[in-house]
């Protein structure tokens, strides 16, 4: 009964492939996240999406492509891996209530080689 | 923008007190959140203040002056699970579609025996 699942939990790459994560939640919510989180821990918001529509796009590279076929489910297809892409990236959704919190997913490491 | 201050490092003893404070500069606020993230884990959530004052859940409490700017999240009856790192985060927006969530840097919290 998890709530918020992604897949594959690491990823290890060489420069210039192309890969994709998979985020799933079954909480119901309407709005989903990716988020970046850096070796020194900072969290920063990627992308957001309300109902399978982008909301946010905060200045990401346009080699980081978002899909959400339905609003359970938000991908992210990275094109190009180059060795700054290596973090963990967290999906997250979040109900819509004002202070409704995110609910994160478990993370997916991953390193470019 | 947004901009949010936190300590790096804070260290206690078991059974002790530990307040871990937040500054923020934000262009529009929508409330103040505390999350807590185990080393390889998730963030996960533990609070969140929209107005000033003190809210308490068990062993945790988080306070916000919106005047001063400021937050701190206070651990009680501190135990060696407490170890982790504690994530500040503003809101700049009402509700599901327009809020985005802003993450300070952390402070890592060490529980000494």
């Amino acid at each position: 009964d998890t709530a918020v699942s992604q897949t594959p939990k690491y990823l290890v790459t060489q420069m210039g492939n192309d890969k994709s994560i998979k985020c799933e939640q079954n909480l119901g919510h309407d709005t989903m996240y990716w988020y970046k989180q850096d070796s020194k821990k900072f969290l920063k918001i990627m992308f957001s999406y309300n109902n399978k529509e982008l909301i946010i796009n905060e200045t990401v590279p346009n080699r980081f492509s978002p899909k959400s076929p339905d609003k359970a489910h938000l991908n992210l297809h990275i094109n190009s891996l180059e060795l700054g892409d290596s973090a963990v990236y967290f999906c997250a959704s979040r109900g819509g209530t004002a202070g409704s919190p995110l609910h994160f997913g478990n993370g997916t490491r991953l390193t470019v080689t | 923008g947004q901009s949010l201050e936190q300590p790096s490092e804070v260290t206690a003893v078991e059974g002790a007190i530990v307040q871990m404070n937040c500054t923020y500069q934000t262009s529009g606020f929508y409330g103040l959140s505390w999350y807590q993230q185990h080393d390889g884990g998730a963030p996960t959530f533990l609070s969140y203040n929209a107005l000033d004052g003190l809210e308490e859940t068990g062993r945790f409490s988080s306070f916000l002056s919106r005047s001063d700017s400021y937050g701190y999240l206070l651990l009680q009856e501190l135990q060696m699970k407490d170890s982790a790192s504690y994530f500040c985060a503003v809101r700049d927006g009402r509700g599901s579609t327009l809020g985005r969530l802003y993450f300070g840097r952390g402070t890592q919290l060490t529980v000494w025996p």
